[in-house]
């Protein structure tokens, strides 16, 4: 059972351009999490998405960020017109079922650099 | 403010010591407490995971603690190795909430 996946693993945009981030969550698992890590920081949860829907987005900045999960394929993060605050590591979780004890498994990041 | 707090913030030790990594929260209703292994450039492992009513729990040769009434958490590492160089997060849930809340982590290097 392959972990959650994630691409690209490292990925570099010039100021203005737009981030595409990828997650494939954990066989079995419909709910995923979306985490940003700022240099010397503690990850902080930007959206909690389901299939096909989002469920709360209260982590993520109102403007130039959005998130999806359609029904098939990965979960997608993306940031338009991309500035160098944007520059982090981009982490990925899923878990099988909502909220509670349960689990939530990481993937292992996507590295964004603004230049 | 739910906010979880971890000390030291670095620390240095030679192979085959020991040491405790501590943890202290104010989220409130607790629900669990987590602790994560983060290796440089990849994503957190889960080490332990404790409820309110427990106060000890071991895997392999860490074992974290769990004080619910002064919110206070520590990982001891037992016989330190090189590949436990790494992050140590604490990340502690709220009742009733998927959302984690992370600790900014202890920097762990481990020195031959």
């Amino acid at each position: 059972n392959a972990g959650v996946m994630q691409n690209p693993r490292h990925l570099v945009r010039r100021r203005g351009q737009e981030a595409r981030l990828r997650c494939s969550p954990m066989k079995g698992h419909s709910h995923v999490y979306w985490y940003r890590q700022l240099p010397e920081e503690g990850l902080k949860f930007m959206v909690y998405l389901q299939k096909e829907n989002i469920i709360d987005e209260s982590g993520m900045p109102k403007e130039r960020f959005s998130a999806e999960f359609p029904k098939e394929g990965p979960s997608i993060l993306r940031i338009q017109q991309v500035v160098r605050g944007d520059s982090a590591a981009y982490f990925c979780a899923s878990s099988p079922l909502a909220g509670g004890p349960e689990e939530q498994f990481f993937g292992p990041g996507t590295r964004l650099t603004v230049l | 403010k739910n906010q979880v707090e971890q000390s030291p913030q670095s620390l240095i030790i030679l192979e085959g010591k020991n040491c405790t990594l501590q943890c202290n929260y104010t989220v409130s209703p607790f629900s669990n407490l987590r602790w994560y292994k983060q290796d440089t450039g990849r994503g957190p492992v889960s080490l332990t995971i404790m409820t309110f009513s427990e106060n000890t729990k071991s895997n392999g040769r860490y074992t974290a603690t769990l004080d619910a009434d002064t919110k206070q958490s520590s990982l001891h590492i037992t016989a330190s190795q090189l590949s436990d160089s790494a992050s140590y997060i604490c990340v502690v849930t709220s009742s009733g909430t998927y959302k984690y809340i992370f600790g900014t982590g202890t920097r762990l290097k481990v020195l031959a």
